[in-house]
């Protein structure tokens, strides 16, 4: 099956600490793999994909395929970054490429 | 707008009482997406539309649960017999192509009371 998982529901750090929310995934092949955020009362938005390498709002995420992980990493979190992070991938399995997501992962940086 | 719409933002409903999710993809895009979003559980993929054909209907969770699109445009989630284990909050997403940049809506959240 092709499936992500992020283990951790709740996540907590101090303002300017690091922060990384784990994410794993399940896929034959080679993957397509993305970080979604949605902050309060926001729509779900895209925040990086791994294709790009690029860094967003200081996110950096790797995949690792020896690990089959694809970890979100920020060395200093900020007040902002509070919200509910997505992990996803496109699935093919069902007939069509659709994005396929975690259950998530709710970042609360404190002051 | 230029974005994804979604009507209602909130509907509450009685058990066993019909509803009806719209959403208003981007214009252009051929793709469009339902999602459920529910405490705990992430997101669920229940629909994907190529213009007006459904070809991955496998997230459905039941024959309660049934959505069309017309015109290659707009869609409409339909439950039937509504139980409260639907209460959600049903999202909308629409692409060019492929679900790679879907673009999300705002969302209807459904309350079964």
């Amino acid at each position: 099956a092709q499936r992500v998982t992020q283990p951790e529901k709740l996540l907590s750090v101090f303002k300017g600490a690091p922060v990384e929310l784990k994410c794993n995934y399940s896929y034959s092949g080679s993957p397509e793999l993305f970080w979604y955020v949605q902050y309060s009362r926001q729509r779900l938005q895209l925040l990086l994909r791994h294709i790009s390498r690029e860094s967003i709002k200081g996110f950096t995420a790797d995949l690792n395929k020896g690990e089959t992980s694809f970890h979100l990493k920020k060395p200093f979190a900020q007040e902002e970054d509070s919200a509910m992070y997505y992990c996803a991938l496109i699935s093919t399995q069902g007939g069509s490429e659709k994005l396929v997501f975690g259950k998530g992962t709710k970042l609360t940086v404190n002051p | 707008g230029a974005g994804v719409s979604q009507s209602p933002s909130n509907k509450v409903t009685e058990k066993g009482k019909y509803v009806e999710l719209r959403c208003d993809p981007i214009s252009g895009h051929t793709a469009l997406y339902w999602y459920r979003q529910s405490l705990g559980q992430g997101l669920e993929f229940l629909i994907y539309f190529q213009g007006n054909s459904a070809p991955d209907k496998s997230g459905l969770p039941s024959d309660r649960f049934s959505a069309e699109r017309t015109g290659g445009s707009v869609s409409t989630l339909t439950i039937q017999r509504t139980q409260q284990e639907d209460s959600a909050v049903y999202l909308c997403a629409s692409s060019q192509d492929r679900g790679i940049f879907a673009f999300f809506g705002q969302g209807t959240r459904l309350t079964v009371v």
